[in-house]
């Protein structure tokens, strides 16, 4: 994705709100999504996936959903906890390539208690 | 059941010097990948080893390489450092054509001064 720098777009929620952080992807073959969430001096840990013959998939307290027509994927955290702050990320392969990774720029997350 | 471990955890080195950086797979995975973080942005692949080749590489130049062993474990080399090359580095394992997430390590901080 392009840089936006060091300003992240940045999404603050009360605790206990849900949150929806959305990506967009502009490759039709783009086939298989996933989230992942980094924290302060960590990697990025997984969350959740979605392969592209689905609309919706349910995790413990989030959901991903998939558009393939507007190539717009969300992630919805269900009762925003303190511990849900950081970055997020979506990356996604492409159809023929399970092996490479293309990655967004991210969205930080801040809950405020 | 050890994720992926990147050592070290912090470098700092001055222009024009090199650097190697370590990473040793999840276990049961046998695909390497890397990736710079700037600070502020998403990870951006640099390139991916299996079977202790190379198999993919980003828009990088020849300065960053690499090598696999046949434990999987991975380095990465940088030659003739620059200041734009200070980042956090990350290791990703995986399983090689499989349709799975990659597993990150917590990355090393590269400072160069």
């Amino acid at each position: 994705g392009e840089s936006v720098g060091l300003h992240l777009p940045t999404l603050s929620v009360q605790e206990g709100d849900n949150s929806i952080i959305n990506c967009a992807y502009s490759n039709s073959a783009s086939d298989y999504f996933i989230w992942y969430k980094q924290e302060s001096g960590k990697g990025p840990q997984f969350i959740i996936d979605i392969r592209s013959n689905m609309d919706k998939r349910q995790g413990q307290r989030v959901t991903v959903l998939l558009n393939k027509t507007v190539k717009h994927l969300s992630l919805q955290i269900a009762a925003t906890q303190p511990g849900d702050s950081a970055v997020y990320f979506c990356a996604e392969n492409r159809v023929g390539n399970f092996n490479k990774f293309y990655f967004g720029s991210g969205t930080k997350l801040n809950v405020k208690p | 059941d050890a994720g992926v471990t990147q050592s070290p955890t912090h470098l700092i080195k001055t222009r024009g010097q090199q650097v190697t950086l370590r990473c040793s797979p999840k276990s049961g995975h046998d695909t390497v990948s890397w990736y710079q973080q700037a600070l502020g942005q998403g990870p951006q692949f640099i390139f991916q080893y299996y079977e202790e080749e190379e198999r993919q590489r980003g828009n990088f130049p020849d300065r960053f390489s690499g090598h696999q062993f046949p434990n999987y474990s991975s380095e990465l080399n940088v030659n003739a450092l620059l200041l734009g090359d200070s980042a956090l580095y990350l290791c990703a394992s995986k399983i090689m054509d499989r349709d799975q997430p990659q597993h990150f390590g917590d990355g090393t901080r590269l400072s160069i001064l």
